[in-house]
């Protein structure tokens, strides 16, 4: 069946540090992934995009890889921040019209 | 803000109740989406709107009721719902491009609802 893991529930890291998040999936053939963050109580907000022939994308502090030959995306922010402290949500599609969300991961930056 | 905009942000009704969630999106989008977030589940997707015309009803119980007047605007009617239904529901838009609608979604902020 169909399947999205993100690593863990929750993430803990010391500010300044990188950040590594794992987006995997099964039986997809995505065309694209994104990634989002989410805060509590909140609605997703869209990060970034990246499509199934790009290796890697950046924005900012944030970098994104995709390998569709170990169906993983790898999301990472750099000299994390506490304001950086949120779920982050990874999403394929799975046809031209609907996209599936992973569970999402919950990063907590300390300071 | 996103430009998109749900009413009302929280919602309490009974099982025998028939209440209406509200989105608008001030975005020029072509594409309105219905998510549920339910605690520590993934975003379902419910029901998807292209041009003001439904291409996905991710089977969700009829109880469950969209409608979508014009591409700006999407409603959920809610009619007999279960406990089990209580939940976060999202609305998202996005616009078409390169034979894909769903890429870059802009959510709402969402309704919580607290089904008694």
């Amino acid at each position: 069946s169909q399947k999205i893991e993100q690593n863990s529930e929750a993430l803990n890291i010391q500010e300044g540090k990188t950040a590594t998040l794992t987006c995997n999936y099964t039986n997809y053939s995505p065309a694209y992934l994104q990634w989002y963050r989410q805060d509590p109580g909140r609605g997703p907000v869209f990060l970034l995009l990246i499509r199934e022939n790009e290796k890697e994308k950046r924005k900012e502090r944030l970098k994104v890889t995709f390998d569709t030959t170990l169906k993983q995306s790898l999301f990472h922010i750099t000299a994390s921040q506490p304001a950086d402290s949120a779920t982050y949500l990874c999403a394929l599609d799975t046809s031209y019209d609907k996209v599936i969300f992973g569970p999402g991961t919950s990063l907590s930056v300390i300071p | 803000e996103t430009g998109v905009t749900q009413t009302p942000r929280h919602l309490v009704m009974g099982m025998t109740n028939k209440k209406s969630l509200k989105c608008e999106q001030h975005l020029g989008h072509n594409a309105m989406y219905w998510y549920k977030q339910s605690a520590k589940k993934p975003l379902e997707l419910m029901f998807v709107y292209n041009f003001k015309e439904q291409t996905e009803n991710n089977s969700v119980p009829s109880r469950f009721s969209p409608e979508c007047p014009n591409s700006s605007h999407l409603f959920l009617h809610l009619h007999t719902l279960q406990p089990e239904d209580s939940a976060l529901y999202l609305c998202a838009s996005s616009q078409p491009a390169g034979g894909f609608i769903s890429d870059t979604q802009y959510f709402g902020p969402g309704t919580r609802l607290t089904v008694l």
